[in-house]
């Protein structure tokens, strides 16, 4: 099985533009969460979403949003760009999103470039 | 919310040697600990977890320890293989009803051949 996917993998945006990032989860999977990891630090929480509706959101602006999709799915939408905002953004997904399991599996993460 | 301490922030080893990553945590009601290691260019790889109704976990040559009195976990890796260089992190919950992990700031392992 493929494991989570982002796309794209690289992105140049300039200051005050808005960008779209996209998240595939691991097939049966149905929480998303998504992450913010500067240079040097480790990931910081921003959202999760399970079976579609927000279950938890970090101390991130409004300008950040995100939404998932009937087939789990997800979207991650940052408007008016800032430098600060230059980052690798961090999908994961596991199959519950309390209980049992609390495994994260990560994609590969989005590198931003705001200039 | 949760505040997570990771110690040290760089070790260096020499092949064969133990790596011992430890980690501090706040919040008395976290009940899940991972530890995560991250290549360059990739995103970071589960590779252990423990949770807090035991004490220790092995997976071949890795191991975690949590002291919930503590309240401390650690990494620990041993017999070092080059490739085991990578930097690891360590995370731990806000309580409450959905996972919200709060991560270390990660320590950059080395190993030398």
């Amino acid at each position: 099985d493929a494991g989570v996917t982002q796309s794209p993998t690289h992105l140049i945006k300039t200051r005050g533009q808005h960008v779209t990032l996209r998240c595939s989860p691991i097939s049966g999977h149905k929480s998303v969460s998504w992450y913010q990891q500067v240079l040097g630090q480790g990931p910081q929480f921003i959202f999760q979403y399970y079976e579609k509706e927000e279950r938890g959101r970090g101390n991130f602006p409004d300008r950040f949003s995100a939404r998932q999709f009937p087939n789990y799915s997800s979207e991650l939408n940052v408007n008016a760009l800032l430098l600060g905002d230059s980052a690798l953004y961090l999908c994961a997904s596991s199959s519950t999103l309390t209980g049992f399991s609390y495994e994260q599996y990560f994609g590969p993460g989005t590198r931003l470039t705001v200039t | 919310g949760e505040n997570v301490e990771q110690h040290p922030s760089t070790l260096s080893v020499q092949e064969g040697d133990s790596a011992v990553i430890k980690c501090t945590y706040s919040d008395s009601a976290s009940n899940y600990f991972p530890w995560y290691k991250q290549e360059l260019g990739k995103g970071p790889q589960l590779i252990i977890d423990i949770r807090s109704n035991v004490g220790e976990k092995k997976d071949q040559r890795i191991a975690v320890t949590l002291n919930k009195t503590a309240k401390h976990f650690s990494l620990h890796i041993t017999e070092t293989q080059p490739e085991d260089s990578a930097v690891y992190f360590c995370a731990a919950p806000l309580s409450g009803g959905s996972y919200i992990p709060t991560f270390g700031r990660g320590t950059s392992l080395i190993v030398h051949p």
